[in-house]
């Protein structure tokens, strides 16, 4: 398996373009979810999904968009960068569980200028 | 609202010491708490997870407590090694939304 997997690692937008942060997992994880990761801070939870078809937000969705069209797949759409958005995005999936273990991914560092 | 804090902030020890990490957590209700390992630029790593009735577990080197009276976590490192320079993060679950902590950072000398 290769686990959850993440494209681009790295990428550099200017501020007012969009972009998808593409995430996919092999584990046939029901849960899937998306995290930022700034210095100083813990990560926060922006989008999660409980199943394919099923999105909700986190605890800082705005500026972010998901969808969960299959099992494998929930990329992370920014609709217009901001400098704010600067920051290291994880993906990670797990189980139907609150015991289960979540995966992350090996993240995208992202630039806006 | 939940919180988790944990302590200290950065720690530098000398390898083959011993260590311990502290986590405070005010998330209720309580669902389960989970050490992670995060290694520079990699996604977390879980070590340990604890629920409400374990008061101790250990994964190798790794010994993790639990008192869920104080909500108090402890993660103990036990003759570090040079691998275990990372930053390690406590997260405490009450319902699908885990709260994080801010992490330590350890960074292990020879």
């Amino acid at each position: 398996n290769a686990g959850v997997t993440q494209t681009p690692k790295f990428q550099v937008l200017k501020t007012g373009q969009s972009m998808t942060l593409q995430c996919a997992q092999d584990m046939n994880h029901e849960y899937m979810s998306w995290y930022r990761q700034d210095p100083g801070m813990g990560l926060r939870l922006i989008h999660y999904s409980v199943g394919a078809g099923i999105t909700d937000q986190g605890e800082v969705p705005n500026g972010y968009n998901v969808s969960r069209s299959t099992t494998e797949d929930f990329p992370l759409r920014l609709l217009s960068a901001a400098p704010s958005q600067t920051s290291v995005y994880f993906c990670a999936s797990s189980r139907a569980s609150e015991q289960e273990t979540q995966y992350f991914g090996p993240g995208t560092r992202l630039l806006v200028l | 609202k939940n919180q988790v804090e944990q302590s200290p902030q950065s720690l530098i020890i000398l390898e083959g010491k011993n260590c311990t990490l502290q986590c405070n957590y005010t998330v209720s209700p309580f669902s389960n708490l989970r050490w992670y390992k995060q290694d520079t630029g990699r996604g977390p790593v879980s070590l340990t997870i604890m629920t409400f009735s374990e008061n101790t577990k250990s994964n190798g080197r790794y010994t993790a407590t639990l008192d869920a009276d104080t909500k108090q976590s402890s993660l103990h490192i036990t003759a570090s090694q040079l691998s275990d320079s990372a930053s390690y993060i406590c997260v405490v679950r009450g319902s699908y939304i885990p709260t994080f902590g801010r992490g330590t950072s350890l960074i292990v000398h020879p």
